[in-house]
Parts: C-alpha cells; sequence; structure tokens
C-alpha cells in the first residue's frame, strides 16, 4: 500500500453540479498528479501541481481545476458535470527528481454522473 | 502526436512460463519508461522504471527492455504465478512537458493453474 489516500470513494453526482475530490500526498512527496481513467483505458493526465504551483496540463477544459496546500494535499474540483465525466479519478504523489520520477498512486475516487 | 500502443487482447499463460508484454511508442524519444501494475478498482503500482541508456533491467522475476532504435520495451514476468494476474501498463514522459506522463490502455494478463 502507498501513502497516498484520495476521499471520498465513490460519487455519484447530477449533471451541472459541482464536485471536489481530495488527496492526500506520500510523507515527503511535493508533487502531485492527477489522472481521469474511463473503463478499460489508461489513465489520462490531468495536470500536476508542484510547491502549490500548477506544472502542466493536459487536454481538460477550464472545469476541471486544482490546488495544492502547504501540506502537499490537493484537490480537484470539476464544474458543470458532464456525463462523460463518470470515470475514476486517481492521484499520484512523487519526489520531483531529475530524469523521471516515481509516482504513487491513491486507490481512486469512482465518480458517477447520471 | 505521441502514441502508445499495447496488446489491446488479454494474454493468458500457463502458470510457471514467461509472460511477455509488448509497449510500441511512436513521435518521439523518451528519456526514460515506465512499467506498472493495476489490479481491478485500484490506483497503479509502479513497478520498474528504465532509462534511454539502459538496455534491459531486472527486479527479482520482472525484466523490461528498452529498444530506442525499434521505439519498443518489453515486459518480462518469468516463472509467472496466478497472483500476477492484472493489468500492466506502460507510461512515458511527455514531449512536450515532462511532467505529463503519458500512459497506455494496458495489456491484461491472466495466469492460469
Amino acid at each position: 500500500e502507498t501513502g497516498v489516500t484520495q476521499s471520498p470513494t465513490h460519487l455519484i453526482k447530477t449533471r451541472g453540479q459541482q464536485v471536489t475530490l481530495r488527496c492526500s500526498s506520500q510523507s515527503g512527496h511535493n508533487t502531485v498528479s492527477w489522472y481521469q481513467q474511463a473503463l478499460g483505458q489508461g489513465p489520462q493526465f490531468i495536470f500536476q501541481y508542484y510547491r502549490e504551483e500548477e506544472n502542466g496540463r493536459g487536454n481538460f477544459p477550464p472545469r476541471f481545476s486544482g490546488l495544492q496546500f502547504p501540506n502537499y494535499s490537493s484537490e480537484l474540483n470539476v464544474n458543470a458535470l458532464e456525463l462523460d465525466d463518470s470515470a475514476l479519478y486517481l492521484c499520484a504523489s512523487s519526489l520531483e527528481l531529475a530524469g523521471g520520477p516515481e509516482q504513487y498512486f491513491g486507490p481512486g475516487t469512482r465518480l458517477t454522473v447520471t | 502526436s505521441q502514441k502508445i500502443e499495447q496488446n489491446s487482447e488479454a494474454l493468458n499463460i500457463q502458470e510457471g512460463k514467461t509472460a511477455t508484454l509488448t509497449c510500441n511508442y511512436t513521435n518521439y524519444s523518451p528519456a526514460y519508461l515506465q512499467w506498472y501494475r493495476q489490479d481491478p478498482g485500484r490506483g497503479p503500482v509502479f513497478l520498474l522504471l528504465i532509462r534511454e541508456n539502459e538496455k534491459e533491467k531486472r527486479k527479482e522475476r520482472l525484466k523490461v527492455t528498452f529498444d530506442t532504435t525499434l521505439k519498443q520495451s518489453l515486459f518480462h514476468i518469468t516463472a509467472s504465478q496466478p497472483a500476477d494476474s492484472a493489468t500492466y501498463l506502460c507510461a512515458l514522459p511527455g514531449y512536450s512537458s515532462a511532467s505529463k506522463i503519458i500512459f497506455g490502455s494496458g495489456t491484461r494478463l491472466s495466469i492460469r493453474p
């Protein structure tokens, strides 16, 4: 088990609503990345936060936003939910290293939009 | 744009045999490549990272090769066990941003007793 935790485990929301997902990174890790994983697909990179600043973003619209706090925990916010947002949302923490950090994933939050 | 391809079909292997999974990529030369294991309903677990100047890397029963000419990585599990059954994902850093990790869609491996 990694030291990365996510909450909630499962969530059901209605189209048009807003949702906040939370992640606590592994002790000592200052970088958090968020991914969306649809069924049968690999994780898709949403964005990364390094020392409270966004450090890279994937092809997701602005209604996907995030925050990283001084203790390196993080939030993913999604506004105006759409049916296609139904997926497993994963966060991964890492210690920023040159040449490719290992990422430690949390168990994920399963979001269902109806 | 970058593309990663893994065996889309599930791989069924007899216990004790060597399982070999393939990851092909196009359009650029990454500095490293990673392999992860993912069990149903859980987050991926990091297994191995191999850098562009390394041809091969081993960890217990796992072996990864990285051929930058063929743009291919092979992932081997020797003496496979039913507990090795899972989906295996390869991942590369993004071309435009190293922080953007690109994952393949994964290969589902089943080891039958």
